[in-house]
């Protein structure tokens, strides 16, 4: 079965410092690999998607994603947050045998001054 | 503006009633998915459409039913055969095509109350 792992459900951090957001999903020939975010009583953003090539994703509000298939990990990074950064983020995966979405737990990013 | 709209946002019931929850699309999207969200717990898949008038179980059906019977409409009924109903439900639409030009849209929810 396909399945993510997002080994941290809360990260605290100050503004304008880096942040890094693990997700390690389990491995398969071929898998898609997104990241979404949820503010809250929302629903969730569509923030990066790696489908193929470059391993390194760039997505919307100044998030990046680098995809490493011997770690199988895909770890959301952004190298200084705002305050408007706190959220709850979700990693899902896509496996080549599957036709749907699996999400991980989340992580609760919250950003203070 | 073409999006996803789930109504109510919040919605009281009794323990014992079925309640019925909706998700409404105007993107022209042939698929639907309703998500199960619990704190600490991410979202989990309760049912998915593909194609009108057909539709599969996901990982957590049991007590729950849907139809689908417009591709615009996919309404989940929680029954009270759901032994844990209370929770942030989440309806999601995807494009045609695969999901390298399709990702998941979702509404912004509705969070229902059991008491």
């Amino acid at each position: 079965a396909q399945s993510v792992t997002q080994l941290d459900s809360q990260v605290p951090v100050f503004e304008e410092a880096p942040v890094e957001l693990r997700c390690n999903y389990s491995s398969s020939v071929s898998v898609y690999l997104f990241w979404y975010v949820q503010y809250p009583n929302q629903g969730l953003q569509l923030l990066l998607k790696y489908l193929s090539g470059s391993t390194l994703v760039k997505g919307i509000n100044g998030f990046e994603a680098e995809f490493n298939k011997s770690q199988t990990s895909f770890h959301l990074r952004k190298p200084s947050v705002h305050i408007s950064d706190t959220a709850e983020y979700f990693c899902a995966v896509k496996d080549s045998g599957y036709s749907t979405l699996t999400f991980g737990k989340g992580t609760m990013l919250l950003v203070s001054p | 503006d073409g999006g996803i709209t789930q109504s109510p946002k919040y919605l009281f019931r009794k323990e014992g009633q079925n309640v019925t929850l909706s998700c409404e699309q105007n993107l022209n999207h042939d698929a639907m998915y309703w998500y199960r969200q619990d704190p600490g717990q991410g979202l989990r898949l309760i049912y998915y459409s593909q194609i009108v008038n057909d539709f599969q179980k996901g990982d957590i059906a049991e007590g729950y039913s849907v139809s689908r019977e417009k591709k615009e409409s996919f309404p989940l009924t929680v029954t009270s055969a759901q032994k844990n109903p209370t929770a942030f439900y989440l309806c999601a639409s995807r494009g045609p095509g695969g999901w390298q030009n399709s990702p998941l849209h979702f509404g912004n929810g509705t969070r229902l109350t059991v008491t």
